[in-house]
């Protein structure tokens, strides 16, 4: 299963958007991009997925890169609620997640 | 809709004792598994099904049982705790036999063991 790296964590100012990267060099052609976000003392929810294209939903886009080894997770307007860990994952068989970027949503 | 029921939320155990955590989804989904996550950390995969009948191993199965008999349930058995199971365990269920569906996590039980 690909490895994925992200920063370990990021800031942004409330109502801007934020943009959280993660880079996955070792993606097989049929592995699909799932991010989550985990908020303080919650469980994991799913935010957004895809495989080649960009995706969109109510809660944010999925920028992929045309080599498929680098995404983009966009919020368009980070909320103080947003403040969470953000975990990239690529999938093979299995759903195996890293670290994640913790993201501060500052006032 | 209840989606993924973990039970029970909070567990106290001795070194040495016995537990199953249970897990249920009423979403008719085929994949279910049993994550991990300790202080600090990221989730770590345990065990995973993707079916009735059918369980394998994820990245740190030592000391864990699992097994599939229905589409609903899969509980994970701690044989014997010991302190280094002490985390908080979310057990995650999608549709499909793949990944690629999104994951949906319960809430968790938070297991120490003295």
């Amino acid at each position: 299963d690909a490895k994925t790296t992200q920063p370990n964590s990021m800031e942004s100012n409330e109502e801007e958007p934020v943009h959280l990267p993660c880079n996955h060099s070792t993606i097989s052609g049929t592995d699909y991009i799932h991010w989550y976000r985990q908020l303080p003392s919650q469980g994991p929810e799913y935010v957004i997925h895809g495989l080649t294209s960009n995706v969109n939903n109510r809660m944010a886009s999925l920028a992929i890169a045309e080599d498929r080894k680098s995404s983009t997770l966009i919020l368009h307007r980070a909320t103080l609620r947003d403040a969470a860990v953000y975990y990239c994952i690529v999938t093979g068989n299995q759903f195996y997640f890293g670290t994640g970027t913790s993201l501060t949503v500052i006032p | 809709n209840a989606g993924v029921t973990q039970t029970p939320k909070f567990q106290v155990l001795k070194t040495g004792q016995s537990m199953t955590l249970q897990c249920a989804q009423d979403m008719n989904h085929e994949y279910m598994s049993w994550y991990r996550q300790d202080p600090g950390m990221g989730l770590r995969l345990i065990h995973y099904s993707v079916g009735a009948g059918i369980t394998d191993q994820g990245e740190v199965p030592n000391g864990y049982n699992v097994s599939r008999s229905t589409t609903e349930d899969f509980p994970l058995r701690l044989l014997s705790a010991a302190p280094s199971q002490t985390s908080v365990y979310f057990c995650a269920s999608s549709y499909g036999t793949g990944t690629y569906s999104p994951l949906h996590f319960g809430n968790g039980t938070r297991l120490t063991v003295t």
